[in-house]
């Protein structure tokens, strides 16, 4: 039973494409997440939803744009993609207790490569 | 701003020998800190957080208010914690800001 599944894994695409990444998690958590990890393998957070609504918007170029179609689903679209996007984009979700921050499960991330 | 620092990227020790993996952060107001630790191909995964004062895999971590830091720390290293750890500092809405990761090699 995978707790946070992320699709597809790999995903090597030509600057200027537009390209989605999936992300489901059945742990019934309210809250789910994108992070990015970069070259260096720093990770920073670029959205948040919590009960489909966004609640946290990095500084994120808006080439990127998450959707929530459900609590169980958050998807990553990214339009007319650049080198400087590739990266490692990691899926995650939490249960938002009162405001408190609880553990977050992550997927096994999506290997994002632009040629 | 939050800010979670992870002085060191890379760490080496030998099998059985003490090891530390040190954090800073800079919050205000209380923060909810955490390790987490990804191990070869697998994902990211909490280790411990600072709330419940645990004890996972040997590892412990205890939040000094006054140095600003959450070392992590096991006395005696073995080979399958060999891993990248980041440290993260929690927020509302459980936004996590994480430190640039330590990779922790233990040597044989």
């Amino acid at each position: 039973d995978t707790a946070v599944s992320q699709t597809p894994k790999y995903l090597v695409t030509q600057m200027g494409n537009d390209k989605s990444i999936k992300c489901e998690q059945n742990l019934g958590h309210d809250t789910m997440y994108w992070y990015k990890q970069d070259s260096k393998k720093f990770l920073k957070i670029m959205f948040s939803y919590n009960n489909k609504e966004l609640i946290i918007n990095e500084t994120v170029p808006n080439r990127f744009s998450p959707k929530s179609p459900d609590k169980a689903h958050l998807n990553l679209h990214i339009n007319s993609l650049e080198l400087g996007d590739s990266a490692v984009y990691f899926c995650a979700s939490s249960l938002l207790l009162g405001g408190a921050t609880t553990e977050a499960f992550f997927g096994q991330g999506t290997r994002l490569t632009v040629v | 701003a939050q800010r979670v620092t992870q002085p060191e990227k890379l760490l080496s020790v030998f099998k059985g020998a003490p090891v530390e993996l040190k954090c800073n952060y800079s919050y205000s107001g209380s923060p909810e800190l955490f390790w987490y630790v990804q191990y070869s191909r697998q994902r990211l995964q909490l280790l411990l957080r600072h709330i419940s004062r645990e004890s996972i895999k040997g590892f412990t971590a205890d939040l000094n208010k006054g140095e600003t830091s959450f070392h992590l720390k096991k006395p005696f290293a073995q080979e399958e914690d060999s891993a990248m750890y980041y440290c993260a500092g929690g927020t509302s809405y459980g936004k996590l800001t994480f430190g640039q990761g330590t990779i922790l090699t233990v040597h044989p």
